[in-house]
């Protein structure tokens, strides 16, 4: 079936600096693209979301961009802070299945001091 | 925005028994209901989809008489685990699907004994 490839798997960076987490997916149909940030314990939270027709989204330190040629999406988080310390999450939509999603399999950041 | 809650939020259980987790929307209606599991370290997979007042759709390769899902109302859907094992032991997370946008809920923290 149609699945939602993520890399890296883990990530460490120092405080300050920037980090970048892509995902490609293979749905030509797919048209809604969000980033969930999970912290150990909890439910996945949503940071940022972008849909097909945009290229590119920011809301202040997070951006994501969206290539729907090459069907690839990528979160950057600049000035980074050991709070962002988490499992991030990306997902694409499924076509003609409502509101479901396929997410990829996790990258874990790590923002040391 | 959109609150969701799940009870409980962690449970233990015995190997063959039965438990109930139940996901409310507090503050909107939902129609739709998508079920996760998420193994530790891994990411999430769409276990079934619950509508209400009518049969929920499961996943392939997901038991749909050993997940008993019901969605009787717009805020309640729960999910039953009967006779469950120690493999089952899984964290359990509902998202309302009437909307991409909508959020988790914190997630149920099973494990059979």
């Amino acid at each position: 079936g149609e699945n939602v490839e993520q890399h890296p798997s883990t990530l460490s960076v120092q405080e300050g600096d920037s980090a970048v987490i892509k995902c490609t997916y293979s749905d030509s149909a797919s048209n809604y693209f969000p980033w969930y940030k999970q912290e150990l314990g909890k439910g996945p939270q949503l940071i940022i979301d972008i849909r097909s027709n945009v290229g590119e989204k920011k809301d202040q330190r997070i951006a994501v961009t969206l290539n729907k040629t090459a069907k690839h999406f990528s979160l950057h988080i600049t000035e980074t802070q050991p709070e962002d310390s988490a499992v991030y999450f990306c997902a694409a939509s499924i076509s003609n299945s409502g509101y479901a999603l396929n997410f990829g399999k996790g990258t874990s950041l790590l923002v040391t001091p | 925005g959109a609150v969701v809650s799940q009870h409980p939020s962690w449970v233990i259980c015995k190997s063959g028994t039965s438990v109930k987790i139940e996901c409310r929307s507090l503050d909107f209606q939902a129609t739709t209901m998508f079920w996760y599991r998420q193994f530790p370290k891994q990411s999430l997979m769409l276990m079934a989809t619950s509508n209400e007042g009518s049969k929920a759709t499961y996943e392939q390769g997901v038991e749909k008489d050993k997940f008993l899902i019901n969605h009787a109302s717009l805020t309640l859907s729960t999910l039953t685990v009967t006779s469950a094992h120690p493999e089952d032991s899984s964290f359990y997370i509902c998202r309302p699907g009437d909307t991409y946008e909508q959020y988790f809920g914190p997630g149920t923290r099973l494990t059979v004994t």
